[in-house]
């Protein structure tokens, strides 16, 4: 069965510093990949998506992310994080009619 | 306008209570969806209607039950819920049940069974 894992259920980074959060898929079949926000007590938000083409992929709030095929990864990067990117992450996988959702990453941002 | 809008926020039931969460869009998605979504975890998918027909169910028990009356509108309909049902409630729309599209949340209805 597919599976999507996020390796660190916890990050914890000073503010300006860097960020990656890690995501690894199980499957190779229709990969569609995405990356959604969910700040404390909201609904979730798309960050960015991966559908094809250039691997590097960029989103809003200046994230960006980048598909490995060989690694099965999409990693989520931040070269300068702020005290308002304190949320919860979630790596997501489809294909053309299942949505898996990675357990989640909680971002904390020490000031 | 991009926005899923849900109502209540809140709501608070008993165990014998019957209540509705409401779920609405108006960017012309024909696939809508519900979550649930305990504390620390991800979102579990319940139900997707595409083109206002049920297409998903995740076996979700029969104390939910879902409705669709137009393409806008979509409907949880809540009876003889346990405790463990408390959680939040999450509403999402995409422009078509296909894996590529991405979903639009609404904020949730933050459900409480005593």
């Amino acid at each position: 069965a597919q599976s999507v894992t996020q390796l660190d259920s916890q990050v914890p980074v000073f503010e300006e510093a860097p960020v990656e959060l890690r995501c690894n898929y199980s499957s190779s079949v229709s990969v569609y990949l995405f990356w959604y926000v969910q700040y404390p007590n909201q609904g979730l938000q798309l960050l960015l998506k991966y559908l094809s083409g250039s691997t590097l992929v960029k989103g809003i709030n200046g994230f960006e992310a980048e598909f490995n095929k060989s690694q099965t990864s999409f990693h989520l990067r931040k070269p300068s994080v702020h005290i308002s990117d304190t949320a919860e992450y979630f790596c997501v996988w489809t294909s053309y009619d299942k949505v898996i959702f990675g357990p989640g990453t909680s971002l904390s941002v020490i000031p | 306008d991009t926005e899923v809008t849900q109502t209540p926020k809140h709501l608070v039931m008993g165990m014998t209570n019957k209540k509705s969460l409401k779920c609405e869009q108006h960017m012309g998605h024909r696939a809508m969806y519900w979550y649930k979504q305990k504390a620390k975890k991800p979102p579990e998918l319940m139900f997707v209607y595409s083109y206002e027909k049920l297409s998903i169910n995740e076996s979700v028990p029969s104390r939910f039950s879902p409705e669709c009356p137009n393409s806008s509108l979509l409907n949880l309909h809540l009876h003889a819920l346990q405790p463990e049902d408390s959680a939040l409630y999450l509403c999402a729309s995409s422009q078509e049940h296909r894996g590529q599209r991405e979903q639009y949340f609404g904020p949730g209805t933050r459900l409480t069974v005593t």
